[in-house]
C-alpha cells in the first residue's frame, strides 16, 4: 500500500538532546513537508522540500533542521535550540502536478522531559 | 488579520443534526479550497476539495466556496458519532511551488 510512514510514533527526550524524526513515502511524490501541531494552533509549517537536495524554511523553522538526500525520505531533526519542542509532528507529501492534496503520515508525538 | 480564520469551537451536536463549519480568508489569490478531517492522534485526511467558487457534494458532505465573500463552508447532513473529529480548512493559490494555508481547526463532537 502507498503511503507515508513516520517513526517513532511516540518519543521522549531530555532537555538539551537532539532528536530525529523519520518520514518515508512510497507515493513517488516530489514535494514533502513537515508541520507542527499544538492544541488550538492548527498546523504550522516547519520546512518543505519541492525536490531532492533542496528545501526551504517554513513559518517556524528556528530550532529545526532537515535533509532531502532521497526522494522518499525527509527526516526532521529537533535540535536543543528549539525552545518548546513538545508537540505533535506531521509529515506530508504532495504530487508536484499539484492537486492541492496533501497526504499525511500518522504523526510523531515528541515529549521533552 | 490572519490569512485564514476558522470558528474556534469546540462544537457539540446531537446525532442527526446538520452541521455547518466555516472559514474566512483574506488572500483573494486563493483558488484551491479543501477540508481535512483529523481523528484523535492521527494525521489529517482530505475530505473535500473544491477549485474556485461553487458547491461540491459527496454523500452527506457539501463544500461551498464563495470567493466574492472570501468564505468557505462545510455542511454535514445527518451527522453521525463517527463524524466526531477535528475539521481543518485549507487553501492555496495553486501552482507547483505553492503551499497550503490551514485554519486552526474546529473539534466536532456528535452525541449519540
Amino acid at each position: 500500500d502507498g503511503g507515508i510512514t513516520q517513526s517513532p510514533k511516540y518519543l521522549f527526550r531530555k532537555e538539551g538532546q537532539n532528536v530525529t524524526l523519520s518520514c518515508e513515502q512510497n507515493l513517488n511524490h516530489d514535494a514533502m513537508y513537515w508541520y507542527r501541531q499544538d492544541p488550538g494552533q492548527g498546523l504550522r509549517l516547519i520546512y518543505y522540500s519541492q525536490i531532492v537536495n533542496d528545501f526551504q524554511k517554513g513559518d517556524i523553522a528556528e530550532g529545526y533542521s532537515v535533509s532531502r538526500e532521497k526522494k522518499e525520505s525527509f527526516p526532521l531533526t529537533v535540535t536543543s535550540a528549539q525552545k518548546n519542542p513538545t508537540a505533535f509532528y506531521l509529515c506530508a507529501s504532495m504530487d508536484r502536478g499539484y492537486t492541492g492534496e496533501l497526504f499525511f503520515g500518522e504523526g510523531s508525538r515528541l515529549t521533552v522531559l | 488579520q490572519k490569512e485564514v480564520e476558522q470558528d474556534p469551537g469546540p462544537l457539540s451536536v446531537p446525532e442527526g443534526a446538520i452541521v455547518s463549519l466555516n472559514c474566512t480568508y483574506s488572500n483573494s489569490a486563493f483558488q484551491y479550497f479543501m477540508w481535512y478531517r483529523q481523528y484523535s492522534r492521527k494525521g489529517p485526511e482530505l475530505l473535500m476539495y473544491t477549485y474556485s467558487s461553487g458547491n461540491k457534494e459527496d454523500g452527506r458532505f457539501t463544500a461551498q466556496v464563495d470567493k466574492s465573500s472570501k468564505y468557505i463552508s462545510l455542511f454535514i447532513r445527518d451527522s453521525q458519532p463517527s463524524d466526531s473529529a477535528t475539521y481543518l480548512c485549507a487553501m492555496s493559490t495553486g501552482g507547483a511551488n505553492s503551499k497550503l494555508t490551514f485554519g486552526k481547526g474546529i473539534t466536532l463532537s456528535v452525541r449519540p
